[in-house]
């Protein structure tokens, strides 16, 4: 089984809100990533968690706050978005981080910031 | 910095036609190098990937051959169907600046319309 599960599938919120997106995997990984892509665009990387830790921030503003609370789940918490933040968010896992692992990735979660 | 250069889209074929999709890379190191396939509105699935110089990736007819000498991972399928329209990504994944762990560069996307 290579499925990734991202909640919710959609989500529309306004630049006050709080919301939280959700990735879980059953595969055993012990590594999980979040990306972010704009319409028409590849997917940029965002996060890396391995073994729990965060072990790669790129540069993401503060109003994006990941959190692994286990080696299956990650979130990632939003607060004070901005118009230009809604975009596709994709979860990926992969088995320890190592760059010939294969990531396999989550269906995402169209997000709208009003 | 690792970059991925993918033909310009997007690509018009009838069904049963020979499918090419070029990809270069540049990138220090031996890079690993993968094709993803991106339906609407979904994520991003592997089709293939090649770990190592002259490793061939394969998969539902599908093909790619990792070539070192000119840096290039084409797509190829010898006779492509309706079902095959979608987005196709190239990427390879190198270590991120420093640490030990692979971080995934994507080339811009190549549209695929096969019509019957």
């Amino acid at each position: 089984d290579t499925e990734v599960t991202q909640t919710p599938k959609h989500l529309v919120m306004g630049m006050t809100n709080k919301k939280s997106l959700k990735c879980e995997q059953h595969m055993g990984h012990r590594a999980m990533y979040w990306y972010k892509q704009k319409a028409k665009k590849p997917p940029e990387l965002m996060f890396v968690y391995s073994y729990e830790k965060l072990s790669i921030n790129e540069s993401v503003p503060s109003r994006f706050s990941p959190e692994c609370p286990n080696s299956s789940l990650l979130n990632l918490h939003l607060h004070a978005l901005q118009p230009e933040d809604s975009a596709l968010y994709l979860c990926a896992s992969s088995h320890s981080g190592s760059s010939t692992d294969t990531q396999y990735f989550g269906p995402g979660t169209r997000l709208t910031v009003l | 910095g690792d970059s991925v250069t993918q033909m310009e889209g997007p690509v018009t074929l009838s069904e049963e036609a020979f499918l090419t999709i070029n990809c270069t890379y540049t990138a220090t190191g031996y890079p690993s190098l993968f094709w993803y396939v991106q339906y609407p509105g979904e994520g991003l699935q592997l089709l293939l990937k090649a770990t190592k110089a002259d490793d061939k990736g394969s998969n539902k007819g599908f093909e790619a051959t990792y070539r070192k000498e000119t840096t290039s991972f084409h797509l190829e399928k010898g006779s492509v169907q309706v079902s095959d329209s979608a987005v196709y990504f190239c990427a390879l994944s190198a270590r991120a600046g420093g640490t030990s762990y692979g971080k995934l560069t994507f080339g811009q996307g190549t549209i695929l319309t096969v019509h019957p």
